[in-house]
């Protein structure tokens, strides 16, 4: 089955600063890759998404790339805010009647 | 358009005892996928459900069951509680087989002691 392994654990930066967070996935065939927050005491919320026929999507200052050659797509948040401070799950899906398979979560911390 | 609501919020309970939790997805979707989040494991899929069938199931124990209404709405059941229980339950719906974005409930938290 599919394999998402995501890199770092914890991630701990000034405000302001970028963040980036690592995903790579094991079978070529998933074409779906969200990325979800999930602030303390609070479900999983997905703030964006990219399939396999883009290899970057942007939105204000949250952007994710996708190289499938590689098999490996990243998240990156750029002028980081207190508020940005939660755990971020990256997953890889192959559609259909596929169940999506996540990492195990990074904890970005935003120090202000 | 209201969010996956998910009741109780909170539950207590104690080894042996058995408890259902209720998720009710976002009006028009058809599935609903169940998870357990564990500090350790993070998240792990248990299962999903489509009209009313159950589609996929994840590697847990027959303790763990679940069944959709008509109206779409899912209950999962666990029996005989055992400690390691003690998890957030996340509940999921898409739109349907095809519409892999999952929007997720805020979690029932259950403490098994």
């Amino acid at each position: 089955g599919e394999n998402v392994e995501q890199h770092p654990s914890t991630l701990s930066v000034q405000e302001g600063d970028s963040a980036v967070i690592k995903c790579t996935y094991s079978d070529s065939a998933s074409n779906y890759f969200p990325w979800y927050k999930q602030e303390l005491g609070k479900g999983p919320q997905l703030i964006i998404d990219i399939r396999s026929n883009v290899g970057e999507k942007k939105d204000q200052r949250i952007a994710v790339t996708l190289n499938k050659t590689a098999k490996h797509f990243s998240l990156h948040i750029t002028e980081t805010q207190p508020e940005d401070s939660a755990v971020y799950f990256c997953a890889a899906s192959k559609g259909g009647s596929y169940i999506p398979t996540f990492g195990r979560g990074t904890s970005l911390i935003v120090h202000p | 358009k209201a969010g996956v609501t998910q009741t109780p919020r909170y539950l207590i309970k104690t080894r042996g005892q058995q408890v259902t939790l209720s998720c009710s997805p976002i009006s028009g979707h058809r599935s609903v996928s169940w998870y357990q989040q564990t500090p350790g494991q993070g998240l792990q899929f248990l299962f999903e459900y489509f009209s009313e069938t159950q589609r996929n199931k994840g590697n847990f124990p027959g303790r763990f069951s679940g069944r959709q209404f008509s109206n779409s709405r899912s209950e999962m059941n666990v029996s005989t509680l055992e400690l390691g229980d003690s998890a957030l339950y996340l509940c999921a719906s898409s739109w349907d087989r095809g519409e892999e974005t999952q929007y997720f409930g805020p979690g029932t938290r259950l403490l098994v002691l």
